[in-house]
C-alpha cells in the first residue's frame, strides 16, 4: 500500500501570508494526487484534483504542482477563510489512502 | 445540485451488526462509483470501501475486508455499507462519510461528500 506524508502537521500563518503544504507518497503515482479542505464538524472539501487541476468554485488563490513521490498546495495569500485542515490523498492505486492532515491556524 | 444524506448511525455495541445507507440526488446516479470514508474522533480522513458504477467491482481497506460490504441500489438511487455480525470493533467508531468518485478516473478521488454519520461502538 502506498503511504502518504505531510509536513508540516501544523502551521501557525497571518492573514495575507502565502502558505506551503508539502505532501510526499512513498513510491511513485504520478499526478494521482488530490487535495482537500476540512473545517471542524464539517465534511472535507476537495480542492486541487490530478496534482494541479482546480476544481470548479475554488479560488485561484489555491494552487497545486508536483508529481512522482512530492507534491505541493499553496495558498498564495492566506484569507480568513481559509484557517482549516488539509489533507492530500492518492489514487494511484487501491487501497487509496490520505496523509495525516495539516492544520493552518491563525498566528 | 449533488446532495448525499448519509444515515443509520448511532450507538452500536461491539460485536453487534450495522448498516449504514447513503442517499444520492441531484446527479445520475448510476453513472458513478461511490465511496465510504470514516475519521474517527479527533483523528484524519480512511477510506473504507468503493464499489463501481454498475456495482461488480468492489475494493476494501485492509482494517475493514472480510468484515464490511458495500452495496448499491441504482434503481433507488442508494448505496450501503454493512459490517457482518460479530464483526464491529471499537476502533469502527468513526464519522462515517459517503462520497462520489470523481467523474472519469478509476482509481478516482472525491468531488462531493455527505454531511457523514456518528457510528459509536461501545457496550
Amino acid at each position: 500500500d502506498i503511504q502518504m506524508t505531510q509536513s508540516p502537521s501544523t502551521l501557525s500563518a497571518s492573514v495575507g501570508d502565502r502558505v506551503t503544504i508539502t505532501c510526499r507518497a512513498s513510491q511513485t503515482i504520478s499526478s494521482w494526487l488530490a487535495w482537500y479542505q476540512q473545517k471542524p464538524g464539517k465534511a472535507p472539501k476537495l480542492l486541487i484534483y490530478k496534482g494541479s487541476s482546480l476544481e470548479s468554485g475554488v479560488p485561484s488563490r489555491f494552487s497545486g504542482s508536483g508529481s512522482g513521490t512530492e507534491f505541493t498546495l499553496t495558498i498564495s495569500s492566506l484569507q480568513p477563510d481559509d484557517f482549516a485542515t488539509y489533507y492530500c490523498q492518492q489514487y494511484n492505486s487501491y487501497s487509496l489512502s490520505f496523509g495525516p492532515g495539516t492544520k493552518v491556524d491563525i498566528k | 445540485q449533488v446532495q448525499l444524506v448519509e444515515s443509520g448511525g448511532g450507538v452500536v455495541q461491539p460485536g453487534r451488526s450495522l448498516r449504514l445507507s447513503c442517499a444520492a440526488s441531484g446527479f445520475a446516479f448510476s453513472d458513478y462509483t461511490m465511496h465510504w470514508v470514516r475519521q474517527a474522533p479527533g483523528k484524519g480522513l480512511e477510506w473504507v470501501a468503493v464499489i463501481s458504477s454498475d456495482g461488480n467491482s468492489k475494493y476494501y481497506a485492509e482494517s475493514v475486508k472480510g468484515r464490511f460490504t458495500i452495496s448499491r441500489d441504482n434503481s433507488k438511487n442508494t448505496v450501503t455499507l454493512s459490517v457482518r455480525v460479530n464483526s464491529l470493533k471499537r476502533e469502527d467508531t468513526a464519522v462515517y462519510y459517503c462520497a462520489r468518485g470523481s467523474d472519469g478516473y478509476n482509481p478516482d478521488c472525491f468531488d462531493s461528500w455527505g454531511q457523514g454519520t456518528l457510528v459509536s461502538v461501545s457496550s
